[in-house]
């Protein structure tokens, strides 16, 4: 069974700091991996989609690498900005063209004046 | 062009009764999965539909019931509602087989009293 993890579950950081956010995952079998955005009591926006066969995806501040082998992703924003605060969740999507995505618990990210 | 939309967005019931959200999804879309996402947790797979018939489902209850239209929309049903269904329900669509990437929608929230 797969399970995703995420840490830290929650953080603090000032405007304009460099900031890593942490999901890892038990089963290395998965099909992609997806970082999502959401705001308090809001849906899911998707930010970064990664593909099995790849290593890492840019969109504008935002970068999402993966190491399937060792069950690993990592978001990083730079220059983080009041306007990131929210709640960022990773899923994986397993093999097979009917999978789920198995989600983490969340980071709460602040990001402060 | 529209994204995934979800009606109601909030809703009370009382226990014991019934309740059904409706999910239209993405321009172009033809496959729907919901989620149930409790305060503080990260969303769990309830089921997908293609193709107007449930291919997939997650560890729920059969008091939790779906449909998918031939328009590709969706309706989640659940009987006896219990406090522990009090949640965000969200709806997910994708295109095709291989459901590559998810578009989400705002969610319902449940609140059952």
């Amino acid at each position: 069974k797969q399970e995703v993890t995420q840490i830290p579950a929650a953080l603090s950081v000032p405007e304009g700091e460099n900031l890593v956010l942490n999901c890892s995952f038990t089963d290395s079998a998965i099909y992609n991996l997806q970082w999502f955005r959401q705001d308090p009591g809001k849906g899911l926006t998707s930010l970064l989609l990664i593909q099995s066969s790849q290593r890492e995806q840019t969109s504008g501040r935002l970068n999402a690498s993966l190491d399937k082998s060792s069950g690993r992703s990592t978001l990083y924003i730079a220059a983080s900005q009041p306007g990131d605060s929210a709640t960022y969740l990773c899923a994986v999507k397993g093999p097979g063209t009917a999978s789920k995505l198995t989600f983490g618990t969340g980071t709460r990210l602040q990001v402060t004046l | 062009d529209a994204g995934v939309t979800q009606s109601p967005t909030h809703l009370i019931k009382t226990r014991g009764q019934q309740v059904t959200l409706r999910c239209s999804p993405k321009s172009g879309h033809d496959t729907v999965s919901w989620y149930q996402q409790a305060l503080g947790q990260g969303p769990q797979f309830i089921f997908q539909y293609y193709e107007e018939e449930e291919r997939q489902r997650g560890n729920f209850p059969d008091r939790f019931s779906g449909h998918q239209f031939p328009n590709y929309s969706s309706e989640l049903n659940v009987n006896a509602l219990l406090l522990g269904d009090s949640a965000l329900y969200l709806c997910a669509s994708s295109l095709g087989g291989q459901t590559n990437r998810y578009t989400f929608g705002s969610g319902t929230r449940l609140t059952v009293v």
